[in-house]
């Protein structure tokens, strides 16, 4: 069973910053991992898959890297609607695990 | 436009069975590549992955969950059904289904997620 592992779990940043998420996975994944934003209340939203290819509609102040076992998400400017939890997702096993989240939070 | 929304009871008491109804439209499940999924998300906690379906009724479970969970569907009604046994109210969370496309081959995501609906277990 492949686990996921997110650094950090909470962020706080201003608008403006650069903010980096790093998603850390037990075992190689290759390139198949999914980024995921969600806010309160809403269902998560995909961001980026197959690690670096951003979903169609997505700002491209998004953007991922990574293959293997460690990834990151990269927000380049981060903008007021961005604040929200991002999840990192598996889909390299028979099952598709979530990493535990990072909460980015206004500073 | 490709929608799903997440229908079943909202109170389950302890031992019971959920039987939770994911009813879509805008794609069949019957295209090769296609896949409905089921997550749930405890109250203030992270995602949580639970069942998988693919248009050839391949099925996917969460290891952890596999013994009490059934995924089935029903092509010509537009459904997939999760059934989860022996409902604790650790359990509580909500629910949701989503779709996860043909694109890119299996590197894709869900791509998109119903509402979500609430389930409560309690006595």
């Amino acid at each position: 069973d492949i686990q996921l592992t997110q650094s950090p779990s909470f962020l706080s940043a201003s608008a403006g910053d650069r903010v980096t998420i790093t998603c850390r996975a037990s075992q190689g994944i290759s390139s198949y991992l999914a980024w995921y934003q969600q806010k309160p209340g809403k269902a998560p939203k995909l961001l980026i898959y197959a690690a670096s290819t951003l979903q169609s509609g997505v700002p491209s102040r998004f953007s991922g890297s990574g293959s293997g076992t460690e990834f990151t998400l990269t927000i380049s400017s981060l903008q007021p609607e961005d604040f929200a939890t991002y999840y990192c997702q598996q889909l390299n096993s028979y099952s598709f695990t979530f990493g535990p989240g990072t909460k980015v939070d206004i500073k | 436009q490709i929608t799903l929304k997440e229908s079943g009871p909202t109170l389950v008491k302890p031992t019971q069975t959920l039987t939770l109804t994911c009813t879509f439209s805008g794609f069949s499940l019957s295209t090769s590549g296609v896949g409905v999924g089921w997550i749930r998300q405890p109250p203030g906690k992270a995602l949580e992955w639970l069942a998988l379906i693919y248009w050839d009724d391949d099925k996917r479970y969460s290891p952890s969950l596999k013994s009490r969970l059934t995924i089935t569907k029903d092509t010509s009604k537009n459904q997939v059904v999760l059934t989860m046994t022996n409902m604790d109210p650790v359990d509580t969370a909500t629910y949701y289904c989503a779709h996860r496309g043909a694109i890119a081959g299996g590197y894709y995501g869900m791509d998109v997620w119903g509402q979500g609906t609430t389930v409560t277990v309690s006595s």
